[in-house]
């Protein structure tokens, strides 16, 4: 276990439905990060959080909507995705940005598919 | 734009000998660059970070090296067991230290007994 858990771990979902991914670490970290994983793919990352503001969105399509209501905590909500978006949606967090230890800790991902 | 390639999508070696792995890089001046094994199924785990003026790291069995001048990091993995086998993954920052990554897509390492 590597202290960061995400729910659920598997999701299939129509593209008119809206759903809903869970990050939650409990290391003390104050950033937070959402990554695409595809298949024969490299991660991508998608947004950055940094002591509960968002501080990168990489050019992420709007139907991907992150939310951190703390720094513990990290959403991603989805709505009429499309199904180019199955894959696997990791979770990382690690200490701010410009700290001293730079490495970032991974959760299990929530494999993602859209019908 | 900056771009990471990693050697061969896939290297088997036999059990006992050194895994090197490479990874190659344009465009960009990283503050550091990191590896991370990743299981099937499983998120990515961090195994070293070396920084732009460091040559050499070594943690156990691993030992990374880091030649800004080639931009290229290579990754050994020595006495090499079958618990070894993974995917292995190298990141570089690119930006100065604030933790924002871009990733390689991998080398699947197969360790044969």
């Amino acid at each position: 276990e590597t202290g960061v858990t995400q729910t659920p771990r598997h999701l299939v979902m129509g593209m008119t439905n809206k759903k809903s991914l869970k990050c939650e670490q409990h290391l003390g970290h104050n950033a937070m990060y959402w990554y695409k994983q595809s298949a024969k793919k490299p991660l991508e990352l998608m947004f950055v959080y940094n002591f509960k503001e968002q501080t990168e969105n990489n050019s992420v399509p709007s139907r991907f909507s992150p939310e951190c209501p703390n720094s513990s905590h990290l959403f991603l909500h989805l709505h009429t995705l499309q199904p180019e978006d199955s894959a696997l949606y990791l979770c990382a967090s690690s200490q701010p940005s410009g700290g001293v230890d730079n490495e970032q800790f991974f959760g299990p991902g929530t494999r993602l598919t859209v019908l | 734009s900056q771009k990471i390639e990693q050697n061969s999508e896939a290297l088997n070696i036999q059990e006992g000998k050194t895994a090197t792995l490479t990874c190659n890089y344009t465009n960009y001046s990283p503050a550091y660059l990191q590896w991370y094994r990743q299981d099937p199924g499983r998120g990515p785990v961090f195994l070293l970070l070396i920084r732009e003026n460091e040559k050499e790291k070594r943690k156990e069995r691993l030992k990374v090296t880091f030649d800004t001048t080639l931009k290229q990091s290579l990754f050994h993995i020595t006495a090499s067991q079958p618990a070894d086998s993974a995917t292995y993954l190298c990141a570089l920052d690119i930006s100065g230290g604030y933790n924002k990554l871009i990733f390689g897509a991998g080398t699947r390492l197969a360790v044969h007994p």
